[in-house]
C-alpha cells in the first residue's frame, strides 16, 4: 500500500544532542514537507522540498536542517540550536500540481529530557 | 499577512449536525481545505473547495464558502462518536507551496 511513514513514533533527546527524524514515502510525490505542531496551535512549516536536491526554509527553520537526496526520503534533523524542540513533528507529501492535497505521516513526538 | 482562524472547541450530541467555522484573510486563496486529525495521528484530508464555488457536498460533509466575508464552514450531518477529532481549516495560494493552517477546532461528540 502506498503511504508515508515516519519513524520513530516517540523520541527522547538529551539537551545538547542532535536527533534525526525519518520520513519516507512511496507515493511518487515530488513535494515533501515538515511541520511542527504544538498543543492548541495549528501546524507551522519548518522546511519543504519541491524536488530532489532542493529545499526551502519555512516559517520556523531555525535550529532545524533537512536533506533531500532521494525522492522518497526527507529526513529532518533537530539540532542543539533549537531551544524548544519538544513538539509533535509531522511529515507530509503531495503532488506538485496538487499542493494542498497533502498526505501526512503518523507523526513523531519528540521530548527533551 | 496570511491568517486562518477557527474556534477552539465544539461539543455536540451524537446524531446532531456539527458546524465548524473558519475565517481567512488572504483573498488570493485558490483552494480551501478541511483536514481531520485523530488523537496522536497525522492529518487526513477530508474535502476541499475551489474558491469560485459556494458549496460542495460529499456524503455527510457540506462545505460552504462565503468569499465576500472570507468565511468557510464544514457541516457534518448525523455526527457520530467516530467524528470526534480536531478539524483544521487550511488555504493555499497559487504562488506558494505553503498550506496555511488554522489552530484547529476540537470536536467532541457526546453519546
Amino acid at each position: 500500500d502506498g503511504g508515508i511513514t515516519q519513524s520513530p513514533k516517540y523520541l527522547f533527546r538529551k539537551e545538547g544532542q542532535n536527533v534525526t527524524l525519518s520520513c519516507e514515502q512511496n507515493l511518487n510525490h515530488d513535494a515533501m514537507y515538515w511541520y511542527r505542531q504544538d498543543p492548541g496551535q495549528g501546524l507551522r512549516l519548518i522546511y519543504y522540498s519541491q524536488i530532489v536536491n532542493d529545499f526551502q526554509k519555512g516559517d520556523i527553520a531555525e535550529g532545524y536542517s533537512v536533506s533531500r537526496e532521494k525522492k522518497e526520503s526527507f529526513p529532518l534533523t533537530v539540532t542543539s540550536a533549537q531551544k524548544n524542540p519538544t513538539a509533535f513533528y509531522l511529515c507530509a507529501s503531495s503532488m506538485s500540481n496538487k499542493r494542498g492535497e497533502a498526505f501526512f505521516g503518523q507523526g513523531t513526538r519528540l521530548t527533551v529530557v | 499577512g496570511e491568517d486562518v482562524e477557527q474556534s477552539l472547541f465544539l461539543s455536540v450530541r451524537e446524531g446532531d449536525s456539527s458546524v465548524i467555522n473558519c475565517t481567512y484573510t488572504d483573498s488570493s486563496s485558490t483552494y480551501l481545505y478541511w483536514y481531520k486529525q485523530e488523537p496522536g495521528a497525522g492529518l487526513q484530508l477530508l474535502t476541499y473547495i475551489f474558491s469560485n464555488m459556494d458549496m460542495k457536498q460529499d456524503q455527510r460533509l457540506t462545505v460552504l464558502l462565503n468569499k465576500k466575508d472570507k468565511h468557510l464552514s464544514l457541516r457534518i450531518a448525523d455526527t457520530q462518536t467516530g467524528d470526534s477529532a480536531i478539524y483544521f481549516c487550511a488555504e493555499t495560494e497559487d504562488s506558494s507551496y505553503k498550506l496555511i493552517f488554522g489552530s484547529g477546532t476540537r470536536l467532541l461528540v457526546r453519546p
